[in-house]
């Protein structure tokens, strides 16, 4: 079992969707980070948080460290909003990274 | 700021042969990381340099070596390609190393490699 799961693997919506993306992890962790893979694979980092919720823009990331699980939402979604989304965790000195969820926002 | 730079983007090469990735930043960064990205499975690190002349091995560090030549660079050297190799490698950097909160990570583009 991996150290870090995501659900879905596979997500389609349709433009103006609220979406939510879930990340569940098995260690004891510092932080936990999104990330967002572009169709052409660069990748950009969304939130690093450990603790609570942050917003940015129509992105919303909470975590409950208890039930050591975090979800990503998208408010309001859009066709640019497609790629790859990507939940890694900081558990001491390495980062474990999910296999992403693969988003696709038609319009 | 051109962030972080990879070279070259793409690469073929074929079994046996050795070729360099080469990884430079301008953000002042202490840390700076390598991984692979293979279909299926999360990003994992090869490499990583906490800080100007050290390295330190990462998850999957056999048949790669790593050079932190300044504070701006960090290479990645596969002297014997081969096929398993074949992979998207990723450079990274941060103001500090994994395991503190505050070290949000910065990518490059990617270097898509194919080992024949």
């Amino acid at each position: 079992k991996n150290e870090v799961e995501q659900s879905p693997q596979n997500l389609t919506a349709q433009e103006g969707e609220f979406i939510t993306i879930n990340c569940s992890y098995s260690v004891g962790i510092s932080a936990l980070h999104w990330l967002q893979q572009h169709p052409g694979g660069g990748i950009v980092s969304l939130f690093m948080l450990s603790s609570g919720k942050k917003k940015h823009g129509r992105l919303i990331a909470t975590i409950n460290i208890q039930e050591k699980h975090s979800s990503l939402h998208i408010t309001a979604s859009h066709p640019r909003d497609s790629a790859v989304y990507i939940c890694a965790v900081t558990s001491g000195s390495r980062l474990t990274f999910g296999e992403g969820t693969q988003l696709t926002v038609n319009p | 700021n051109a962030g972080v730079t990879q070279t070259p983007k793409f690469q073929v090469l074929k079994t046996g042969q050795s070729m360099t990735l080469q990884c430079a930043q301008d953000m002042n960064h202490n840390s700076m990381y390598w991984y692979r990205q293979d279909p299926g499975m999360g990003l994992r690190l090869i490499y990583y340099s906490a800080s100007e002349g050290t390295t330190d091995k990462g998850e999957v560090p056999n048949g790669y070596n790593v050079s932190r030549l300044n504070k701006r660079e960090f290479s990645l050297r596969l002297e014997s390609a081969a096929p398993s190799q074949t992979s998207v490698y990723f450079c990274a950097s941060s103001t500090v190393e994994i395991g503190r909160a505050e070290g949000t990570q910065y990518f490059g583009p990617g270097t898509r490699l194919l080992v024949l």
